[in-house]
């Protein structure tokens, strides 16, 4: 069955340093995936897509990369900040209807 | 542009009753989509709409999880009756037919069996 995985453990980083989250699928072949932030108490909020010909996106501090070989998706943000602090989400897509959402990391960016 | 609206925000009830939630999307927005979200757990998709017709509902329960869209706009999820497993938080979300993948969701209804 799909499958995806992305670090359970919370990751704790220090402000100004780039935190990096990662998001590993199996069982299937996403035609593009997308990312999410969810703060405690609200709705996950879209952050980037990129699609399975791309191999990296940008958006101001934000940068994804995705490796369809390796089934992978790499989430960064550089010059982290205390109010990055969320869960982010990712949510590989076969480019049906359904989107499929990992459990999601919890990030935690000290000052 | 207004977001997506939910309510109740918080529900209480005890196994066996019934609730309901409503939502209203994203004016002019085709899609519809209600999510279960587990304590710990990413989004689950439990039915979506486009306008009033269903296109997946492949993952609710529907021995007793029940949805309509009337009129391609807002929505509602039921659940009759309710069991202990069935504690989470349902999310509601939209998106547009321009940019189908990219989905807004509301804050949520916290849904508590006891």
């Amino acid at each position: 069955s799909q499958k995806i995985e992305q670090n359970s453990e919370a990751l704790n980083i220090q402000e100004g340093k780039t935190a990096t989250l990662t998001c590993n699928y199996t069982n299937y072949s996403p035609a593009y995936l997308q990312w999410y932030r969810q703060d405690p108490g609200r709705g996950p909020v879209f952050l980037l897509l990129i699609r399975e010909n791309e191999k990296e996106k940008r958006k101001e501090r934000l940068k994804v990369t995705f490796d369809t070989t390796l089934k992978q998706s790499l989430f960064h943000i550089t010059a982290s900040q205390p109010a990055d602090s969320a869960t982010y989400l990712c949510a590989p897509n076969t480019g049906g209807f359904k989107t499929i959402f990992g459990a999601g990391t919890r990030l935690f960016v000290k000052a | 542009e207004a977001g997506v609206a939910q309510s109740p925000r918080y529900k209480i009830i005890e196994k066996r009753q019934s609730v309901a939630f409503w939502c209203n999307p994203i004016s002019g927005h085709a899609t519809l989509y209600w999510y279960q979200q587990i304590l710990g757990q990413g989004p689950k998709l439990l039915i979506q709409f486009q306008n009033n017709g269903v296109v997946d509902d492949s993952q609710l329960p529907k021995d007793r999880f029940s949805a309509e869209r009337l009129k391609g706009v807002d929505s509602t999820l039921k659940i009759q009756p309710a069991k202990l497993e069935d504690s989470a938080v349902y999310l509601c979300a939209s998106s547009s037919t321009r940019t189908l993948y990219e989905q807004y969701f509301g804050p949520g209804t916290r849904l508590t069996v006891t």
